[in-house]
């Protein structure tokens, strides 16, 4: 199972938006709504900021979106802030082979 | 609130068998709503889905360890195991254990991981 392609890096300035792109194909991101997003601080655990494709768990800003077109989902920091610096990966369900989930190879935001 | 800690060696031997518990509390093991997963990170790489096991014992795998990985779920203990045999280096990585929403599929409450390094 081959991982999702995300750009390796995307930066910005505070107060900006980015966008972070996620392509995968039928059999995953384009076959479900069951994307989600990941935000990674090195040495600290990995944070849920975006499931099914477009929710947000409580506690995470409103600044934090997602969407999804086809075989791409995206997810949208608006209003960039410092703290948002940190590794970001995305993730489907997928039943192609038995089923699991697939990550994104990560991207990395720099503010 | 759930929470998930990781405990297991450090350090393992090349073809020895790596094994890792995670103590769930402040939630049931034992719940139909959550499946307990297993993920990886080697050095400098990005995330990688090991498996996922569900209270009744079922059980699903990331098909390229093949044979050499296995869950359990201890409900009386509220734990749950990781057992991946034959490492090799490549299996050197922070290994987190996850809570996953069985039906909407995301990884809800993670640990704080733990890094294992696989010596030759």
């Amino acid at each position: 199972q081959s991982a999702l392609t995300q750009p390796a890096s995307v930066s910005g300035s505070p107060g900006q938006s980015i966008t972070i792109s996620c392509t995968g194909t039928s059999s995953d991101i384009g076959g479900y709504n069951f994307v989600s997003w990941y935000q990674h601080h090195p040495g600290k655990a990995p944070r849920l900021m975006i499931y099914e494709v477009r929710n947000r768990p409580s506690g995470v800003s409103n600044r934090f979106s997602g969407s999804k077109s086809g075989n791409t989902a995206s997810l949208t920091i608006s209003s960039l802030q410092a703290e948002d610096e940190a590794d970001y990966y995305c993730s489907s369900y997928t039943t192609s082979i038995t089923p699991l989930y697939v990550f994104g190879t990560g991207t990395k935001v720099t503010v | 609130q759930l929470q998930l800690q990781e405990s297991g060696p450090g350090l393992v031997k090349a073809s020895d068998t790596l094994s890792l518990t995670c103590t769930v509390s402040g939630g049931s093991i034992s719940s139909s709503t959550y499946y307990w997963g297993w993920i990886r990170q080697p050095p400098g790489k990005g995330l990688a889905w090991i498996g996922s096991a569900y209270y009744d014992g079922s059980t699903y795998y990331n098909p390229s360890l093949g044979s050499r990985v296995t869950m359990s779920v201890d409900t009386s203990k509220k734990q749950f195991s990781l057992r991946l045999s034959s490492v090799t280096a490549a299996d050197t990585a922070v290994y987190y254990c996850v809570c996953l929403m069985a039906y909407s599929h995301y990884m809800d409450v993670w640990g704080k991981g733990t890094a294992v390094a696989v010596s030759s």
